[in-house]
């Protein structure tokens, strides 16, 4: 059982460009989130998803794109990155009862380390 | 706003030495709060959900309690192993699903 994982585990880029970090998934949880992890802020919501083609903000979104076209997969785009996107990105997964809430708990991912230049 | 404070941001224990960490809050409307281990290198891993106040969980070691102001995770007798940062994080109703996490505390067991 893979559960939940992230590619690349580090990403080193250069100012400008366009940089995507992936998300997958197996237990077809409906709701997937992108966080990220800065020493002095702790963990930041930036993106997150209800179900396929459904997204939303979070607290950072500002320079961050998603996806959802299947369940299983949740990739974030950094369309131009800039030196303040260097951190942690984790994804998360949260499962839900049919039309209901999600059960609440969250299940994180191993986290990619984003270096920017 | 929204707040959650953890302390001590660090904590240095000897093996054997049990202590508390301490989660507290100022939310309009908790649902749920969340306390999570996270290894160096590491995503967090879950731990507990706690509800409602005077709820209490455990694990090993490990044990979680909640009032209507704070949450304590009580570390019993501790193991070199229980060494890592302890992330809380609170789920509050009119935020949807969304997390809302605490800055850590990072526990430290000296054999």
């Amino acid at each position: 059982d893979a559960g939940i994982t992230q590619s690349p585990r580090y990403k080193i880029t250069e100012t400008g460009r366009q940089v995507t970090l992936m998300c997958h998934q197996t237990w077809s949880h409906s709701y997937m989130f992108w966080y990220r992890q800065d020493l002095g802020h702790g963990l930041r919501l930036i993106y997150y998803s209800a179900a396929a083609d459904i997204t939303d903000k979070g607290e950072v979104p500002d320079g961050y794109v998603v996806s959802r076209s299947k369940t299983e997969n949740f990739p974030l785009t950094l369309e131009s990155a800039t030196r303040s996107q260097t951190s942690v990105y984790f994804c998360a997964s949260s499962e839900s009862l049919p039309l209901g809430p999600p059960t609440d708990t969250q299940y994180f991912g191993p986290g990619t380390r984003l270096t920017v230049l | 706003e929204d707040q959650v404070t953890q302390s001590p941001e660090a904590l240095r224990l000897q093996e054997g030495e049990s202590s508390s960490l301490n989660c507290s809050y100022t939310v309009s409307g908790l649902r749920g709060l969340f306390w999570y281990r996270q290894d160096p290198g590491k995503g967090p891993e879950f731990l507990f959900t706690l509800y409602s106040a005077g709820e209490e969980k455990e694990k090993e070691r490990l044990k979680a309690t909640l009032t209507k102001k704070e949450s304590f995770l009580h570390i019993t007798a501790p193991k070199p192993e229980d060494s890592a940062t302890y992330l809380c994080a609170v789920l509050i109703k009119a935020a949807g699903n969304k997390l809302t996490f605490g800055g850590g505390t990072r526990v430290l067991v000296k054999p």
